[in-house]
């Protein structure tokens, strides 16, 4: 069947260092992959999505690339900042067969000033 | 323009009791998914409706029941409750105009409701 898994946490950085989080998929046929964010105390928020091989997703300096090669779509950042840390979720939605979008376990975040 | 909304924010119940969430779609959005978060953990799908039917159903027990009204509007109700039941519920909802699941739509979601059960 279809899954998500990523990077474990917490990860710790120092404001201004880069950030990855690994992310890789298992799923049929070609799904449409999202970075979702959590920040205490809210409900999830799209941060970004590619819905082909090859798209790059971006937004507030996130951004992530669907390599249908390597099934990955890892999660990057040049420079991250105290107001980034968050829990992160990497997300599939297949193509076909079926309505709801598998989540990883989710990457805690924690930015230090 | 008010986005997905959930009630209640945070409750209480004790083993065996019955619970009823709500939730809100945010405007122009007909399709309403719930999940179940539990502490540590990503968010598993429990059930979507469309059209006020259930279109798709996760691995959860029939414990776990819902309802869609004509307005969009939806109720996730738990039965005999577990402690295991304890966790954060979301409810998420998407638009046709959008794509929503299989074309690459986003879901919204609300903040949650919170349950602990003792």
């Amino acid at each position: 069947g279809n899954s998500v898994t990523q990077m474990e946490g917490p990860v710790t950085l120092s404001e201004e260092a880069f950030l990855t989080i690994n992310c890789t998929y298992t799923a049929t046929g070609y799904p449409s992959l999202f970075w979702y964010v959590q920040y205490p105390g809210e409900g999830l928020q799209l941060l970004l999505k590619a819905t082909k091989a090859d798209d790059k997703g971006s937004n507030k300096g996130f951004e992530a690339t669907y390599r249908k090669e390597t099934t990955s779509f890892h999660l990057e950042k040049g420079s991250v900042q105290v107001s980034d840390s968050a829990v992160y979720f990497c997300a599939l939605s297949a193509a076909s067969g079926t309505y709801k979008y598998i989540f990883g376990t989710g990457t805690r975040l924690k930015v230090l000033a | 323009d008010a986005g997905v909304t959930q009630s209640p924010t945070h409750l209480i119940k004790t083993r065996g009791q019955q619970v009823t969430l709500r939730c809100s779609p945010k405007s122009g959005h007909d399709t309403v998914s719930w999940y179940q978060q539990a502490l540590g953990q990503g968010p598993q799908f429990i059930f979507q409706y469309y059209e006020e039917e259930e279109r798709q159903r996760g691995n959860f027990p029939d414990r776990f029941s819902g309802h869609q009204f004509p307005n969009y509007s939806s109720e996730l109700n738990v039965n005999a409750l577990l402690l295991g039941d304890s966790a954060l519920y979301l409810c998420a909802s998407s638009s046709p105009l959008a794509g929503g699941p299989r074309s690459g739509g986003e879901l919204f979601f609300g903040e949650g409701s919170r349950l602990t059960v003792l």
